[in-house]
């Protein structure tokens, strides 16, 4: 079957770097996803990665490892607003989305 | 930036009445449109794919009568909540995919829509 797995729930000090890991199985390969969403609010695309390698945009970091079905977010800087859940997902062989739970992200000043 | 806009937001409907919800992307043509379910602290959970000018593709699980979804444009997907009961109240959201599988596949999702049904 296909599977992402994610923290459930991580917590981190404001100003400091945090990293969320997700390690996926699934049907083929074409990209993987990190989407931000607060509460009660549709996600937000945060970064993709489809080849091996870190991708950094800003605040926020994304790497692939293909050969080890994994990848992880970073966030450096951490703000109030960072406050989030943020969402790993898949691109399957039919270009279908496999969403992981979400990890909610605790800053505390 | 791509543009999804979804309409109502909010929307508090009687146990057996129909619920109408609109996707619509504004500034490009979504030959694909998603429709998500998501319960409070779960991930998203499609409920169907939508193709402009076809049938929607549904899930396993997700009553294809009861969850009406019409894709008549290519910017425009419903999603209709027919006979709706109290355990139908969720956050349903939708997303669009620009161009073609080909592409990066990119999601742009609409803002969300939160039924309760009384």
């Amino acid at each position: 079957g296909q599977n992402i797995d994610q923290p459930t729930e991580m917590t981190a000090t404001e100003g400091a770097i945090v990293q969320i890991n997700c390690t996926y199985q699934t049907s083929g390969f074409n990209g993987l996803f990190w989407y931000q969403q607060h509460a009660g609010e549709a996600p937000t695309f945060l970064s993709y990665n489809v080849l091996d390698g870190l991708e950094e945009k800003g605040r926020f970091s994304s790497f692939l490892s293909r050969s080890k079905g994994y990848s992880y977010l970073l966030l450096k800087e951490l703000q109030m607003k960072d406050s989030a859940s943020y969402l790993c997902a898949v691109m399957d062989s039919n270009y279908q989305l496999i969403w992981g739970a979400g990890t909610k992200l605790i800053i505390k000043p | 930036g791509a543009v999804v806009s979804q309409h109502p937001s909010r929307v508090i409907c009687k146990s057996g009445t129909s619920v109408k919800i609109e996707c619509r992307s504004l500034d490009f043509q979504a030959t694909t449109m998603f429709w998500y379910r998501q319960f409070p602290k779960q991930s998203l959970m499609l409920m169907a794919t939508s193709n402009e000018g076809s049938k929607a593709t549904y899930e396993q699980g997700v009553e294809k009568d009861k969850f009406l979804i019409n894709h008549a444009s290519l910017t425009l997907s419903t999603l209709t909540v027919t006979s709706a009961h109290p355990e139908d109240s969720s956050f349903y959201i939708c997303s669009a995919r620009k161009g073609t599988s080909g592409d990066t596949g990119e999601l742009f999702f609409g803002e969300g829509s939160r039924l309760t049904v009384l």
